[in-house]
């Protein structure tokens, strides 16, 4: 099946910095998305991108999928952006998805 | 905003026992889905379901697992014979069409003690 590899694995941010967590996987993909899982263990839709770049307030993400890589990036970090990011992508060949691994951030004050 | 609607938020369930976790995914969505996350790991997919059958299952998804799409609106996950290691968070998802966004619940975690 696709692999899905997310880097890094951890990030400890000072308040304000930026950063860019990646998305790797191994073959051709219809349906790619981003989501952040809170403290609660929800799973919040940031971003649905299979390709093209998309931004919302201080994130934003591009995703080049001919290259078969996917980029999150988040400007100006608050406390509030701590958590895991999963990336989620669904392979051609069927429409399920397969989450990555995850990057846990972690902002400091 | 529509959004999937899952059902309870917690259970907590003696081992032997069989659960039944509940979705409704959002209306004329055509693509359904159940994922688990065992405490601090990866989310992983259980079983996908479109036209009333199972269209894809992973090796998690045996036969101690089972999806039901009652009525209309329901989508249910019913886990027979609890064991410890069921013990994680449960996400259903729903899907307008093959090529679109995927919307997740809210989750149900599962404890079994």
């Amino acid at each position: 099946g696709i692999q899905v590899e997310q880097s890094p694995p951890d990030l400890i941010l000072q308040e304000g910095a930026n950063s860019t967590l990646r998305c790797n996987f191994s073959d051709s993909v219809n349906n790619l998305q981003w989501f952040h899982q809170n403290p609660w263990g929800q799973l919040i839709n940031l971003f649905y991108i299979p390709s093209g770049t998309k931004q919302n307030g201080r994130l934003s993400a591009t995703t080049v999928a001919t290259e078969r890589y996917s980029l999150l990036y988040i400007s100006s970090s608050q406390t509030t952006d701590s958590g895991v990011y999963f990336c989620a992508v669904g392979p051609y060949n069927n429409n399920d998805m397969r989450f990555g691994a995850g990057t846990r951030l972690t902002v400091k004050p | 905003e529509p959004e999937v609607t899952q059902t309870p938020s917690h259970q907590v369930t003696q081992m032997g026992q069989e659960v039944i976790l509940r979705c409704v995914p959002i209306s004329n969505h055509l693509y359904f889905y159940w994922y688990r996350q065992i405490l601090g790991q990866k989310v992983e997919f259980l079983v996908s379901f479109y036209n009333n059958e199972i269209s894809e299952k992973s090796e998690i998804f045996d036969d101690q697992f089972s999806v039901e799409r009652p009525d209309g609106s329901n989508f249910t996950l019913k886990i027979r014979s609890t064991k410890l290691e069921d013990s994680a968070m449960y996400f259903c998802a729903s899907k307008g069409q093959a090529n679109t966004e995927a919307f997740f619940g809210q989750g149900t975690r599962l404890t079994v003690v």
